[in-house]
């Protein structure tokens, strides 16, 4: 069964740092990974998606790497900002079509 | 385009009920998949349905059951309330050919 994990689990950063978000899976056969942000008491909302075949995608100050041979992706926040604030989820997709979740990690962005 | 919309937002029970929740997907959208997020087990999936035919389950006993109507709208129901069902229910649409998925706000259902 697929495994992901997340490190760290919380993360506290002041305002305009760059960071990077940690994600690792035990199955290495998946179809793609994304990223999600999941705001308090709300669902998620998708960041970037990565395809099997793809080594990064960019969106704005996001960047996401996946290195599907090591089982490992990143995703990378530059210039942070307290509305960065939120838990940050990766998930992969696997043959049967289901989505496997990390454990998230919690971001905070001190102003 | 309006959002995944969930009903209800929260809901109390007790152990032995059953309970159902609402999922209607973005217009357009008929792909719904059900999604349970707990403090210890994260989120972990549930059920697909595309055409109001099961196309995907998870590894969750048979008290949890789902449906899709013609309107694409979905339904899940838990039978037989335990304490541990107590989680926030997500649902999720998409467009068929495509893989972002885009979430509602969630059920949270509290078993008591």
């Amino acid at each position: 069964k697929q495994e992901v994990t997340q490190i760290p689990a919380a993360l506290s950063v002041p305002e305009g740092e760059n960071l990077v978000l940690n994600c690792s899976f035990t199955d290495s056969a998946i179809y793609n990974l994304q990223w999600f942000r999941q705001d308090p008491g709300k669902g998620l909302t998708s960041l970037l998606l990565i395809q099997s075949s793809q080594r990064e995608q960019t969106s704005g100050r996001l960047n996401a790497s996946l290195d599907k041979s090591s089982g490992r992706s990143t995703l990378y926040i530059a210039a942070s900002q307290p509305g960065d604030s939120a838990t940050y989820l990766c998930a992969v997709k696997g043959g049967a079509n289901n989505l496997f979740f990390g454990t998230g990690t919690r971001l905070t962005v001190i102003p | 385009k309006a959002g995944v919309t969930q009903t209800p937002r929260y809901l109390i029970k007790t152990r032995g009920q059953q309970v159902t929740l609402s999922c209607s997907p973005i217009s357009g959208h008929r792909s719904v998949s059900w999604y349970q997020q707990t403090p210890g087990q994260g989120l972990q999936f549930l059920f697909e349905y595309f055409s109001e035919t099961q196309r995907n389950k998870g590894n969750f006993p048979g008290r949890f059951s789902g449906r899709q109507f013609s309107n694409s709208r979905s339904e899940m129901n838990v039978s037989t309330l335990e304490l541990g069902d107590s989680a926030l229910y997500l649902c999720a649409s998409k467009v068929d050919i495509q893989e972002t998925q885009y979430f509602g706000p969630g059920t949270r259902l509290l078993v008591l």
